[in-house]
């Protein structure tokens, strides 16, 4: 089985410019979670869906960032306008069911913002 | 707020020797979740504990949920070079809603051959 898919997953540009990271997540999944890695922070989780409505969108820094899910089997994060601190490991995971289960991450988006 | 706390940050051991990381939670967990993330990659689950004074064993892994479900930790025996990466714990974020996890800052350990 495919696991979780994300895409880039290299992205460098430059700041002011819009980012677009794309995750499909494991088929049959419910839970899908957007995270940012740094070495600053850690493992900081962004927003959650379920069943493609957005449930905790606490984790989002600012205006700037904005996820949707369209459909069970595709998420998107932008970024507008991109600055050089968004520099960071963007993982989408997903998950059974809701609730507190194991989650599977994509291998990552490294976003460079120059 | 609700905060998981992991030690010791960094860990470097001779290939062989023993390697054990501690997480502390400030609340009462349900259930704790371990990962492994090796070095470029993304994290990988390895178990989930669901008891008071749970131990369960993978291979040379061993994983204990304490009594008061606060801590857990994860000991690995004589060390190998795939053992390197580093190693989160995850609880469940009760200040967020149902589904959200709360991870550790992890261990990282680099084993020397």
């Amino acid at each position: 089985d495919a696991g979780v898919i994300q895409s880039p997953r290299h992205e460098v540009t430059e700041m002011g410019q819009e980012v677009t990271l794309r995750c499909k997540p494991i088929s049959g999944h419910n839970s899908l979670f957007w995270y940012r890695q740094t070495m600053m922070r850690g493992l900081e989780l962004l927003i959650y869906f379920n069943n493609n409505v957005p449930i905790d969108d606490s984790g989002m820094p600012e205006d700037r960032f904005s996820a949707k899910m369209p459909n069970a089997s595709f998420s998107t994060l932008k970024i507008q306008p991109s600055e050089p601190r968004d520099s960071a490991v963007y993982f989408c995971a997903s998950s059974p069911r809701q609730g507190w289960d194991e989650q599977f991450f994509g291998p990552g988006t490294r976003l460079t913002v120059l | 707020g609700q905060q998981v706390m992991q030690i010791p940050q960094y860990q470097h051991v001779q290939e062989g020797e023993d390697f054990t990381t501690y997480c502390n939670s400030s609340t009462t967990l349900s259930n704790i979740q371990w990962y492994k993330q090796r070095p470029g990659g993304h994290p990988v689950f390895l178990i989930q504990l669901v008891k008071s004074g749970e131990v369960k064993k993978q291979k040379r892994l061993t994983f204990q949920f304490g009594e008061a479900k606060k801590n857990s930790s994860l000991h690995i025996t004589a060390t190998q070079t795939t053992d390197v990466g580093t190693y989160f714990c995850a609880g469940p974020n009760y200040g967020g809603s149902q589904g959200n996890l709360i991870f550790g800052k992890g261990t990282k350990l680099s084993v020397k051959p």
